[in-house]
């Protein structure tokens, strides 16, 4: 069966430290993976999505995440996070084939100024 | 270009009381999700439509959940009646196949059974 795993459900970071946060999924084939964020009285937007070729894949904002297939991994990292990052992130997979979107738990980051 | 659509924003029923949520997606977008969105857990679909057809509906409890796209453009999903543990976040979204199935999502309706 699909599943997502988001394992840091809360993470505070000082503004100017990495981040980097972790999803796992499974799947039996091919996928397409998403990480959306919600931001404070927002709705859920698109960050970034993979599809296929270059397993980096850069989005808005500054964020990137890296495919590795072999470790079933599509982190999302920002080199340096600042007070607007604070939001909620969800990592989102899709069976290329399927209809079916798995959404992770969730992932709360608070900056702190 | 105009967001997803989704009214009321907030409901409180008692249960056993039935709701209806309403939501358009954007112009032009053939895929429209409902989904159930509990306090601290992340979106779980409920149904896909495609046009007016369902899609996937394997996670709708069906014996009291109901939903329907008429004319493959608005929806609305209905409970009846409902239960405290239909207290969350329901949130509409819609996509196409040229966006790379990039989902657009509406505001959400809060729904508080009590």
């Amino acid at each position: 069966a699909q599943s997502v795993s988001q394992h840091n459900h809360h993470v505070i970071l000082s503004e100017a430290a990495s981040l980097e946060l972790g999803c796992n999924y499974s799947y039996g084939g091919t996928v397409n993976l998403f990480w959306y964020v919600q931001y404070p009285g927002q709705h859920l937007q698109l960050l970034l999505k993979y599809f296929s070729g270059d397993p980096l894949v850069k989005g808005i904002k500054g964020f990137e995440a890296e495919f590795i297939k072999s470790k079933f991994s599509f982190n999302l990292r920002k080199p340096s996070v600042q007070w607007s990052d604070t939001a909620e992130y969800f990592c989102a997979v899709r069976g290329s084939g399927t209809y079916k979107y798995i959404f992770g738990t969730g992932t709360r980051l608070k900056v702190l100024a | 270009e105009a967001g997803v659509a989704q009214s009321p924003r907030y409901k409180i029923i008692e249960k056993r009381q039935s709701v209806a949520f309403w939501c358009n997606p954007i112009s032009g977008h053939a895929t429209l999700y409902w989904y159930q969105q509990i306090l601290g857990q992340g979106p779980k679909l409920l149904i896909q439509f495609q046009n007016n057809g369902v899609v996937d509906d394997s996670q709708l409890p069906k014996d009291r959940f109901s939903a329907e796209r008429l004319k493959g453009v608005d929806s609305t999903l209905k409970i009846q009646p409902a239960k405290l543990e239909d207290s969350a976040v329901y949130l509409c979204a819609s996509s196409t196949p040229q966006g790379r199935y990039e989902q657009y999502f509406g505001p959400g309706t809060r729904l508080t059974v009590t």
